[in-house]
């Protein structure tokens, strides 16, 4: 089965609105986790990442914290833009089915962002 | 300046045909992949390469030929096109070294649209 699992979409939200999407792994060790982002007709970017527990990722008002205790990596932002609307990917590496050398990636989800 | 940049963007073709997308990158990365991407937005890992080496071969039919002639190039050859195989392929890159694990960021390309008909 798949070693990512993320919150389906689509998330419809309004300008300066509260965002969170759960993400949650399984893995046998300690997998790195990430962050994608694919913006509409792009390829994906690495928006953030998490290599051991209870490392916090952040960049453009995206948070994330890496949570042994509940396998997960939910992404948050406290208020979001017009400019956010995009698929956003969870990944890790090391995950239960993959390998430390192969990317695994979420089903994505699916974020428009009303002005 | 693209870091990772592929070719074509779109490709329009009939079933039974046998297409190549090409992919270069520039930024001096040891390893490059190749993703399918389904219309549905699933995206799975086809091929990696690291240094011109095969390394990641996931379950794709053999009518997917990746071929990498230095480690700034993989091409992906697709013989006798079939109508499931329409979707948007991507190219990327990394540092990450071998054996792994590797944390570092993968880049990818703008993608192929590939569409059989």
């Amino acid at each position: 089965g798949n070693s990512v699992t993320q919150m389906e979409g689509p998330v419809t939200l309004s300008e300066e609105a509260f965002l969170t999407i759960n993400c949650t792994y399984t893995a046998t060790g300690y997998p790195s986790l990430f962050w994608y982002v694919q913006y509409p007709g792009e390829g994906l970017q690495l928006l953030l990442k998490a290599t051991k527990a209870d490392d916090k990722g952040s960049n453009k008002g995206f948070e994330a914290t890496y949570r042994k205790e509940t396998t997960s990596f939910h992404l948050e932002k406290g208020s979001v833009q017009v400019s956010d609307s995009a698929v956003y990917f969870c990944a890790g590496k090391g995950l239960r089915g993959g390998s430390n050398y192969k990317l695994t990636f979420g089903k994505g989800t699916l974020l428009t962002v009303n002005p | 300046d693209t870091a990772v940049s592929q070719t074509p963007k779109y490709l329009v073709t009939q079933m039974g045909n046998d297409k190549s997308i090409k992919c270069e990158q520039n930024l001096g990365h040891d390893t490059m992949y190749w993703y399918k991407q389904d219309s549905k937005k699933f995206l799975k890992i086809m091929f990696s390469y690291n240094n011109k080496e095969l390394i990641i071969n996931e379950t794709v039919p053999n009518r997917f030929s990746p071929k990498s002639p230095d480690k700034a190039h993989l091409n992906l050859h697709i013989n006798s096109l079939e109508l499931g195989d329409s979707a948007v392929y991507f190219c990327a890159s990394s540092q990450d070294p071998r054996p792994g694990p590797g944390n570092n960021e993968q880049f990818f390309g703008p993608g192929t649209r590939l569409t059989v008909l």
